[in-house]
Order: structure tokens, then sequence, then C-alpha cells
């Protein structure tokens, strides 16, 4: 069974606080790595995705990065404005595109 | 473009009863999803279409819950009846084909926010 574990839970920083969150994954037969912020009320909005180990993507203050075991979201000089859920899911060749999601790390930026 | 459209946002029901949500996809969209997100946890799937064809209803609890996407396009979710455990945020999403590597980003609605008393 596909597992995805998210860390930490919970990430309160200070608005220019680089930080990273983590997602560690077990799955047999990776097809690719999302991630998706969620705004309270809102649906999930789509950031990356990671198909080999080493990849790298980038959008504005947001870097993610992939290995065999685990993602990284990495946060450079967060602003108050990237303060939301942050979700990883897996996806796997033998199960469609079904999502397998992790519970999320809720970030919060102070100004 | 428009995005991934649900409705209603909100619905209170009592256990025992009936409730249906509907969904209308991306124009264009192949692939429709729906999830079920329980507070504080991510997204479970729970049936997938590949235009009018279920390709993935293994997570569906079958007994209760019933879907369907007549004609390839929107979709209807049916709980019926309703358990306290059902309260969650039904998202639908929908992606351009689901079997295609470059094609299948899933893009998500706001969703129905369900309570059951």
């Amino acid at each position: 069974e596909d597992q995805v574990t998210q860390s930490p839970e919970a990430l309160r920083l200070q608005e220019g606080e680089s930080s990273s969150l983590n997602c560690s994954y077990t799955v047999s037969g990776l097809r690719g790595l999302f991630w998706y912020r969620q705004d309270p009320g809102k649906g999930p909005e789509f950031l990356f995705t990671l198909y080999s180990a080493g990849e790298e993507k980038e959008k504005e203050r947001l870097k993610a990065t992939l290995t065999k075991k685990e993602s990284f979201l990495h946060i450079t000089a967060p602003k108050p404005e990237d303060s939301a859920t942050y979700l990883c899911a897996v996806e796997r060749w033998t199960s469609g595109s079904r999502l397998t999601f992790g519970e999320g790390t809720q970030l919060t930026v102070n100004p | 473009e428009a995005g991934v459209a649900q409705s209603p946002r909100y619905k209170i029901i009592e256990k025992r009863q009936s409730v249906a949500f509907w969904c209308n996809p991306i124009s264009g969209h192949a692939t429709l999803y729906w999830y079920q997100q329980i507070l504080g946890q991510g997204p479970k799937l729970l049936i997938q279409f590949q235009n009018n064809g279920v390709v993935d209803d293994s997570q569906l609890p079958k007994d209760r819950f019933s879907a369907e996407r007549l004609k390839g396009v929107d979709s209807t979710l049916k709980i019926q009846p309703a358990k306290l455990e059902d309260s969650a945020v039904y998202l639908c999403a929908s992606s351009l084909d689901g079997g295609s590597l470059a094609k299948n980003i899933q893009y998500f609605g706001a969703g129905t926010r369900l309570s059951v008393l």
C-alpha cells in the first residue's frame, strides 16, 4: 500500500525566514510526485509535478526536489501570502492516475 | 478558462438522509475524479471516470455511495443513506487525460462541505 508522510504537521515562520517541508513516500513504481497548495475553504491548487529522482522545479519562492525516498519543498524568503496547507501526493504506474495524498503541512508566515 | 465547478458549496443533512453533489469539469477534460477530504487529512480518491466509464472505484463505499457521469461531461455523486462519518469536503477534480503522463495534472474545484447531524 502506498504511504505518504509529510513533516512537520505545522510550521510557523517569520517573513523572510527560509525553510523546507518534507514528504517521505513508499510506493511501488512511482509515476509522479505532486505538490499542491490548499487555502482554507478552497480546493488544492497544483504547484509542481516531479517524475524522476534528481529532478527539480521552481516557481517564484518555491523549489521542489525529488529523491528516491522523499521530496522537499523549499520556501525561500516567504511572505504572508505563502501561508497555506501544502499537500504532497504520489501516483503509481499501476493505479491509473489515482493520487495518494499525505496529510499536509500547515504553513503560517507572520509579517 | 473556467475551472472545475461544484455545487452546492455547503450542505447540512441529518443521518440517514440522502444527498447529491454536482460537478462540471474543465471543458475538454476526459478524466474526472471525486475525492473525500476529512478535516485535517489529505484528499482520498472515491471514484475516477475516463469519459463516461469508471476507471477506479475501489475505494468507493458502494453500499451507500454512487456516482455517474452521463454523456462524459458533468458528474453527480450521491450518498444514500448518509452516516455521521460522511461529514467531509467532497472535491471534484479533472485532468485532460489521466492515462497520459503529460496530461495527468489534476485541477480541483472548491468542493462541497457536507455536515451530517
